[in-house]
């Protein structure tokens, strides 16, 4: 596989539930990124990891959890999350921390009812 | 005041003629500029980056930056269908988050 892939493309949970994104970066970058995108707004950075470090936490709430366990992967953990969180999630890396050349997967989208 | 400032549209224009895509940012040291394209129900796609005032030029694609005026546009020469998207416009002040415009939908007219 090449590029940036996620999975699952779709998810539908319950405010209780727990789920989890999972991101995978066959480029070889340093640095991964998780965002949000909601209808009519602008992409929303959520957390930056650089050689698997956490280097930014933009005011997520704490119902989002991140993990990476080397360079190539990225996971965000769900739980006890709210309708408004229901958007696309969308993973990317980049060679470097702080270039705005991302490479972006595909997105999951997910629904939370 | 906004950071980015982008017309969401849409934005129509006939096939062959030029689109032209805008974006201003607010007053802050802005060092890397980029544009990038979204195909409904894809993720977005880097097509242009751009450091310095002048033109950059790829291909049918042309960025320019003004960082007087604090704007920068995106060109499409010979627009095509396939151009048909909403163009994401991005400023790095410096730090690690990448600002994004909210995006303008662009629909090229047969």
């Amino acid at each position: 596989e090449t590029g940036v892939t996620q999975t699952p493309r779709h998810l539908v949970m319950g405010m209780t539930n727990k789920k989890s994104l999972k991101c995978e970066q066959h480029l070889g970058h340093n640095a991964m990124y998780w965002y949000k995108q909601s209808a009519k707004k602008p992409l929303e950075l959520m957390f930056v990891y650089n050689f698997k470090e956490q280097t930014e936490n933009n005011s997520v709430p704490s119902r989002f959890s991140p993990e990476c366990p080397n360079s190539s992967h990225l996971f965000l953990h769900l739980h006890t999350l709210q309708p408004e969180d229901s958007a696309l999630y969308l993973c990317a890396s980049s060679q470097q921390r702080a270039t705005g050349e991302l490479f972006f997967g595909e997105g999951s989208r997910l629904t939370v009812l | 005041q906004k950071e980015v400032e982008q017309n969401s549209g849409p934005l129509s224009v006939p096939e062959g003629a030029i689109a032209s895509l805008n974006c201003t940012y607010s007053d802050r040291v802005s060092q890397s500029f980029f544009w990038y394209r979204q195909y409904s129900g894809k993720s977005p796609e880097l097509i242009m980056s751009i450091y310095s005032n002048g033109d950059k030029e790829d291909g049918r694609f042309t960025a320019q930056l003004n960082k007087a005026s604090q704007y920068v546009s995106l060109l499409i020469r010979d627009s095509q269908p396939s151009d048909s998207a909403t163009y994401l416009c991005a400023f790095n002040f410096g730090n690690e988050k990448l600002t994004f415009g909210t995006g303008t939908r662009l629909t090229i007219i047969p």
